[in-house]
C-alpha cells in the first residue's frame, strides 16, 4: 500500500501569517492527491483535489502544489477558522491512504 | 445540498456484529461511489472501504477485508456497511462519504461504533 508521511506533526502559527504543510507518498501518485481539513468534533471537509484544484466554496488563502511524490499545502494568511488538523488522501490506488495529518495550532 | 445520515452504531461485544447505514440525499445517488472512513477516538483518519456506484466493483482495506462488507440500494439511496467478527481496534467513529471519482468530496456526521466487553 501506498504510505502516506505529514510533516510537521504540529505547525505553530499566528495569525495573519502564512503556513506550509508537507506531504509525501512513498511512490508516485500522479496528482492525485486530496486535502481535507478537520476541525474538533467535526467532520472533515474537502479543501483541494488534483493535487492543486480548490474545492467549491474554499477561500483563495489555500493552495495545492506538488506531483509525483512530494505535495504541498499552502495557507498564505492565516485566520483564527483555519486552525485545525488537515489530512491529505491519496486517491491513486487501492486501497486508499490518508496521512497521519499536521495540527496548525495557535502561536 | 447534500446530506449523508449514518445511524446504527453502538456498543457491540468483541466477535459481534453491527450493520451501519447512510441515508443519501441531495444528490443523484445511482451515479456515485460511496466510501466509509472511519476514526479511532483521538487518533487520524482511515478508509475502510468503496463502492462503485452501480454496486459491482467493491474495495476494501486490508485491515477489514473478510469481515466487513460495504453495500447499497440505490432504490433506497442508502449505502450499508456489514460488520461482523468485531475487534476492539474498530472502536471508532464510521463516516459515509460521497465518491468524487476516487476522491471524497462530501462527508456525513459519522456514527460511532465501540467494541467493548
Amino acid at each position: 500500500e501506498i504510505v502516506m508521511t505529514q510533516s510537521p506533526a504540529t505547525l505553530s502559527v499566528s495569525p495573519g501569517e502564512r503556513a506550509t504543510l508537507s506531504c509525501r507518498a512513498s511512490q508516485s501518485i500522479s496528482s492525485n492527491l486530496a486535502w481535507y481539513q478537520q476541525k474538533p468534533g467535526r467532520a472533515p471537509r474537502l479543501l483541494i483535489y488534483g493535487a492543486s484544484t480548490r474545492a467549491t466554496g474554499i477561500p483563495a488563502r489555500f493552495s495545492g502544489s506538488g506531483s509525483g511524490t512530494e505535495f504541498t499545502l499552502t495557507i498564505s494568511s492565516l485566520q483564527s477558522e483555519d486552525f485545525a488538523v488537515y489530512y491529505c488522501q491519496q486517491y491513486n490506488d487501492w486501497p486508499l491512504t490518508f496521512g497521519g495529518g499536521t495540527k496548525v495550532e495557535i502561536k | 445540498q447534500v446530506q449523508l445520515v449514518e445511524s446504527g452504531g453502538g456498543v457491540v461485544q468483541p466477535g459481534g456484529s453491527l450493520r451501519l447505514s447512510c441515508a443519501a440525499s441531495g444528490f443523484t445517488f445511482s451515479s456515485y461511489g460511496m466510501h466509509w472512513v472511519r476514526q479511532a477516538p483521538g487518533k487520524g483518519l482511515e478508509w475502510v472501504a468503496f463502492i462503485r456506484y452501480d454496486g459491482y466493483n467493491k474495495f476494501y482495506a486490508d485491515s477489514v477485508k473478510g469481515r466487513f462488507t460495504i453495500s447499497r440500494d440505490n432504490s433506497k439511496n442508502t449505502l450499508y456497511l456489514q460488520m461482523n467478527s468485531l475487534r476492539a481496534e474498530d472502536t471508532a467513529v464510521y463516516y459515509c462519504a460521497k465518491g468524487f471519482g476516487e476522491a471524497i468530496d462530501y462527508w456525513g456526521q459519522g456514527t460511532l461504533v465501540t467494541v467493548s466487553s
